[in-house]
């Protein structure tokens, strides 16, 4: 596609409850990245794979999350047992190639409210 | 560890007038700075970066930010707003690892 997408663009769901949020990253890129942005703050990073694999979770805010990219491409985010500080916009970006420049291709997000 | 300050949550300006958006960055080794806007219903885009080399750096839309090692500044300046400029806008650093950090942001009104 032209550039991320990212589906739903809106979820509420109940505490409690299991969600996943995906990712389709820009054609062609290697690098996807998983971010949250809470009101008022500066988006969070959370995971980053580098093709298939996560190259650096350290971001993962607990277990309850779980990221995953299995083709290299599209990817979902997974979180159990939903609370309610988990409410926020998740944003995935992409970027192309090995070499880091810092331009990511972000989508608009989905936006999570957990009740 | 590396973080970024911004400095005012809210900044207004007139059309017109000259934008300056502030931010400072702590980082023990020399980073990447970046900026990225955020306008309303659209996702993050990239402003402008720094890497190496020259420390004035142009962006996109008549912005640009100059790094400044000594005061550990990466300030975003634009001459003459535009009604258009009315976004968020965030600096971000990068330092080793391939993750941004990104500062709480800066919400800029333009008024008419």
């Amino acid at each position: 596609g032209a550039g991320v997408s990212q589906t739903p663009s809106n979820k509420v769901t109940e505490k409690g409850k299991y969600v996943e949020l995906r990712c389709d990253p820009i054609s062609g890129h290697t690098a996807l990245y998983w971010y949250r942005q809470s009101l008022g703050q500066g988006p969070e990073f959370l995971i980053y794979f580098q093709g298939t694999g996560a190259a650096d979770d350290s971001g993962l805010p607990n277990d309850r999350f779980f990221a995953v990219r299995p083709e290299g491409s599209v990817s979902t985010l997974k979180i159990q047992r939903t609370e309610r500080g988990d409410s926020a916009v998740y944003l995935c970006a992409s970027s192309s190639g090995t070499g880091y420049t810092g331009e990511l291709f972000f989508g608009e997000g989905s936006r999570l409210t957990v009740l | 560890a590396q973080s970024v300050t911004q400095l005012g949550s809210h900044v207004s300006v007139s059309e017109g007038a000259l934008v300056l958006l502030r931010c400072n960055y702590s980082s023990s080794v020399p980073p990447y700075l970046f900026w990225y806007v955020q306008y309303p219903n659209q996702g993050l885009q990239l402003l402008l970066k720094y890497t190496t080399g020259a420390t004035l750096v142009k962006g996109i839309n008549g912005f640009e930010a100059e790094f400044k090692k000594s005061e550990t500044s990466f300030h975003l300046t634009k001459p003459s707003a535009h009604m258009s400029d009315a976004a968020e806008y965030f600096c971000a650093v990068m330092t080793g690892r391939r993750a941004l950090t990104f500062g709480s942001g800066t919400r800029l009104q333009v008024q008419p």
